[in-house]
């Protein structure tokens, strides 16, 4: 089984509709993060959680909510989606306990489309 | 100016040959380097960490300078399997976390 999985895989909504990503984990790691890739444009993090009851905005967090249900779970939430969220959402994981740098593991990711 | 920035390419490379990737950042105060490995439409994998002291895994080299603030990342014997989007990322923790990605390079082995 994946240790990072997302559901849904992909999705097609429409504009104004409320949208949730969900992300959960096996691998025990207290950091996750959510991040949106669009073409030709490198990851950009949208929001950051280092434990339970930590939440943090990254570079554009503007349109999106997440929750962190527990420390396997982060969702992010589209409170009303629009046409320019239109993107693959990738969830990630990592842990600082661990020996050496804070590396990332990804899940799969979800295709987003908004009309 | 990004604040990481790779050449987008593409490079394109028969088999066997030894290709090179750079990637610049621009903040002095980025304390952890990796280069992932992304194929189409897939999630982006660690390929490896990059340490000052440079580090090697099989046929892949990955350099840090930090003095001109950029890393490298370097491939021999390219196999047809290396295709795919080579990703730099940065990391700050020091005055508040960041994590960024650069664009990506991509890469095309030719039989």
């Amino acid at each position: 089984d994946a240790d990072v999985t997302q559901t849904p895989r992909n999705r097609i909504t429409k504009t104004g509709k409320r949208i949730m990503l969900e992300c959960s984990q096996t691998k025990g790691h207290d950091r996750m993060y959510w991040y949106r890739q669009d073409p030709g444009l490198g990851l950009r993090l949208i929001y950051y959680s280092f434990d339970v009851k930590d939440i943090n905005k990254g570079e554009i967090s503007d349109g999106y909510s997440v929750s962190r249900q527990a420390q396997a779970k982060f969702s992010l939430s589209l409170e009303s989606a629009i046409p320019n969220q239109t993107a693959l959402y990738f969830c990630a994981t990592s842990d600082l306990a661990g020996v050496g740098p804070d590396t990332q593991y990804f899940g799969p990711g979800t295709r987003l489309t908004v009309l | 100016r990004k604040e990481v920035e790779q050449d987008p390419g593409p490079f394109n490379v028969p088999e066997g040959a030894t290709v090179a990737f750079n990637c610049t950042y621009s903040n002095s105060a980025s304390q952890s380097f990796f280069w992932y490995r992304q194929d189409c439409r897939k999630e982006p994998k660690l390929l490896m960490s990059v340490y000052s002291s440079g580090n090697e895994d099989g046929r892949f080299t990955a350099q840090l300078n930090r003095a001109s603030q950029y890393i490298s990342l370097l491939i021999r014997d390219s196999k047809l399997s290396d295709s795919a989007t080579y990703l730099c990322v940065v990391n700050m923790e020091t005055g508040g976390f960041k994590t960024i990605f650069g664009a990506g390079t991509r890469l095309f082995v030719k039989a």
